[in-house]
């Protein structure tokens, strides 16, 4: 079946620093699925980040980029310069390119320290 | 402000017991969804629904059902409740784009089932 994998369960970094948050997918359905980051900010539910459907595409959004790069089975989530408000729990996922329902990887806790 | 809104926050059952989860959306969707999150894993999908009076099977629907009576609400059952169904659980509604819809999700409902 389809899955996602996040290999980080936190993440520390300080203000400043670049990120990388890893994210590699494995779909068996037709054709490409389609990408997301979700985050969840403290004491707020979880909320679309970006996604993208096109392999080969960026998504950006709020400073984080993501690349679906369908060589790799990969989707990180990149920012060259993190802020402190950016701590939160980030979750890859993605759906099949046919099918509403969306599968999460496990989740990285990000903190950024001042 | 279009919202998901999910009721009780927290909920401690007994093992035998009849449990109900409510989901209520403002945000007019026809999807709506009912995930689980336990520590150390993504959020995995139990039950969904594409409009009133529908409800399709996830991932894991043993022990659960559900039921959408009306575009809004959308409730999750667990007739006989299990200390293996103590989770934090979260509904979400969708969007239904054409391709790769996003997610709004609720604030979560933490059970525990004794």
């Amino acid at each position: 079946g389809d899955s996602v994998t996040q290999t980080e369960g936190q993440v520390t970094v300080s203000e400043s620093k670049s990120l990388i948050i890893n994210c590699t997918y494995s779909a068996t359905s037709i054709g490409y699925p389609n990408l997301f980051w979700y985050v969840r900010y403290p004491g707020e539910g979880l909320q679309l980040l970006l996604k993208v459907i096109t392999a080969g595409q960026k998504g950006s959004s709020r400073g984080f980029e993501a690349t679906y790069n369908k060589e790799a089975t990969s989707f990180h989530l990149q920012k060259a310069s993190v802020q402190e408000s950016d701590s939160a729990v980030y979750y890859c996922a993605l759906s099949p390119s046919n099918y509403n329902v969306l599968y999460f990887g496990s989740g990285t806790k990000l903190t950024v320290e001042p | 402000e279009a919202a998901v809104t999910q009721s009780p926050r927290n909920k401690v059952a007994v093992t035998g017991g009849k449990v109900t989860l409510s989901c209520n959306q403002t945000n007019n969707h026809n999807n709506m969804y009912w995930y689980r999150q336990d520590t150390g894993h993504g959020l995995r999908l139990i039950h969904y629904s594409y409009g009133a009076g529908s409800t399709e099977k996830g991932d894991i629907p043993d022990g659960y059902k559900a039921s959408r009576p009306s575009q809004e609400n959308f409730s999750l059952i667990l007739e006989l409740a299990t200390p293996s169904q103590t989770s934090v659980y979260f509904c979400a509604s969708g969007d239904g784009g054409a391709r790769a819809e996003t997610l709004y999700f609720g604030s979560g409902t933490r059970l525990t089932v004794l």
